[in-house]
């Protein structure tokens, strides 16, 4: 079955570290997402790739770092410049650029600071 | 410019009670307008989306939601809540903007269903 798979599902980070989230889809879809989601604040954009080789900053970017070398695979790095990482981390994607295809998400990954 | 209100950030409900979740959008062009749940620990999942077809809109485990352009609203019912209902659900409007197929999130709404 075509799908998102985030991983891990859960990641523990010391303070001053860098980690990366995975996300990979088999959906051949060209756009893809990242958002961070926060208890009552709902879903915030980090950011979005439209395709291989270029992505750009969200609302939310300080701190993060994003490559997309392949279509299939969308990583985010959270960087120490990241002060406050503790957070639930949610990838997406979209078939193209029409407004009516909505995303289809990943199951996410939770970042705890230790 | 676009945006979403979900009114009401946590919903009670008895099991089999009515669930209307509310959703009001402003949008300066016709939108698309999703509803997703989310369960604990999980990523979001499509319960259903308008694409100005039909004005109710049927989708996954026996929700509806009405497009209701005088009234700005995209509201989400079911008529009979289930315990497995009980998650946090997101409204969502779409748009192109930008060069790119951007989602915009409410602030989500989470159902809670007592026996």
């Amino acid at each position: 079955d075509g799908g998102i798979t985030q991983s891990p599902k859960y990641l523990f980070r010391k303070e001053g570290q860098n980690v990366t989230l995975s996300c990979e889809q088999n959906l051949n879809h060209d756009a893809m997402y990242w958002y961070r989601q926060d208890p009552g604040q709902g879903l915030r954009l980090i950011y979005y790739s439209q395709i291989v080789n270029d992505f750009q900053k969200g609302d939310i970017a300080e701190g993060y770092s994003v490559s997309r070398e392949k279509k299939e695979s969308f990583p985010l790095t959270v960087t120490s410049a990241q002060k406050n990482p503790t957070a639930f981390y949610l990838c997406a994607s979209s078939e193209g650029d029409r407004a009516s295809y909505g995303y289809t998400f990943g199951s996410g990954t939770r970042l705890t600071v230790v | 410019a676009q945006s979403v209100t979900q009114l009401g950030s946590h919903v009670s409900v008895s099991e089999g009670a009515l669930v209307l979740l509310r959703c009001n959008y402003s949008s300066s062009v016709p939108p698309y307008l999703f509803w997703y749940v989310q369960y604990p620990n999980q990523g979001l999942q499509l319960l259903l989306k308008y694409t100005s077809a039909a004005t109710l809109v049927k989708g996954i485990n026996g929700f509806e939601a009405e497009f209701k352009k005088s009234e700005t609203s995209f509201h989400l019912t079911k008529p009979s809540a289930h315990m497995s209902d009980a998650a946090e659900y997101f409204c969502a409007v779409s748009f192109h903007g930008g060069g790119y197929n951007k989602l915009i999130f409410g602030a989500g709404t989470r159902l809670a269903v007592h026996p």
